[in-house]
């Protein structure tokens, strides 16, 4: 199975929006809406941001929110804050009950 | 609350077995409402699921690693391990176990992660 694709970086500044996009096949996120979203911080374990395409666990900021559209998932933050600085990786179930991740973005908050 | 600790060799020679354990504390394994899988990231690079048993011993691997590994569950101790066996430098990674909620993509609870090195 191959990585989804995520872009290698995006950046945004203090208070603005960015968008994360993944990107898989009809055999994965074009089939179902197991997609979810994991924050990580350099040497931490990742944290959840969303689950099954748009539901956010409790405790996570609903300046994060999450979309799919065909074959791509994608990752919304708004009003963008330094401490949103950090890795972003989608995960996807696949038919062949398996998952697999992207290659994670790199988020720089300017 | 629960939570995930994995414990194991930091050294392993290649050729051999690399054998990690995630125990689990604060719940029970041999709940029904969850798998439980490993996780790991080599050095700055990213994430790569490596496969999830369910409490009853069902087991999903990633295709790319399927033959080398056993994914294994011992509820009388509320434990699961990974084993790789023929361990080469690519499998020097940070190894994660985490917990998922059955029948959503909600992976909920992870280990801090164990740094696994495969060296001579």
């Amino acid at each position: 199975q191959s990585a989804l694709t995520q872009p290698a970086s995006v950046s945004g500044s203090p208070g603005q929006s960015i968008t994360i996009s993944c990107t898989g096949t009809s055999s994965d996120v074009g089939n179902y809406n197991y997609v979810s979203w994991y924050q990580q911080y350099p040497g931490k374990a990742p944290k959840l941001m969303i689950y099954d395409v748009s539901n956010r666990p409790s405790g996570v900021s609903n300046r994060f929110s999450g979309s799919k559209s065909g074959n791509t998932a994608s990752l919304t933050i708004s009003g963008l804050q330094a401490e949103d600085e950090a890795d972003y990786y989608c995960n996807s179930y696949t038919t062949s009950s398996t998952w697999v991740f992207g290659g994670g973005t790199k988020l720089t908050v300017l | 609350q629960l939570q995930l600790q994995e414990s194991g060799p930091g050294l392993v020679t290649p050729s051999e077995t690399l054998s990690l354990t995630c125990t689990v504390s604060g719940g029970s394994i041999s709940s029904g409402s969850y798998y439980w899988g490993w996780i790991r990231q080599p050095p700055g690079q990213g994430l790569e699921w490596v496969g999830n048993i369910y409490y009853s011993g069902s087991t999903y691997y990633n295709p790319s690693l399927k033959s080398r590994v056993t994914i294994s569950v011992d509820t009388s101790k509320n434990q699961f391990s990974l084993k790789v066996n023929s361990v080469t430098a690519a499998d020097t990674a940070v190894y994660y176990c985490a917990r998922r909620v059955a029948a959503t993509s909600l992976r909920d609870i992870w280990g801090q992660g164990t740094l696994v090195t495969v060296s001579s």
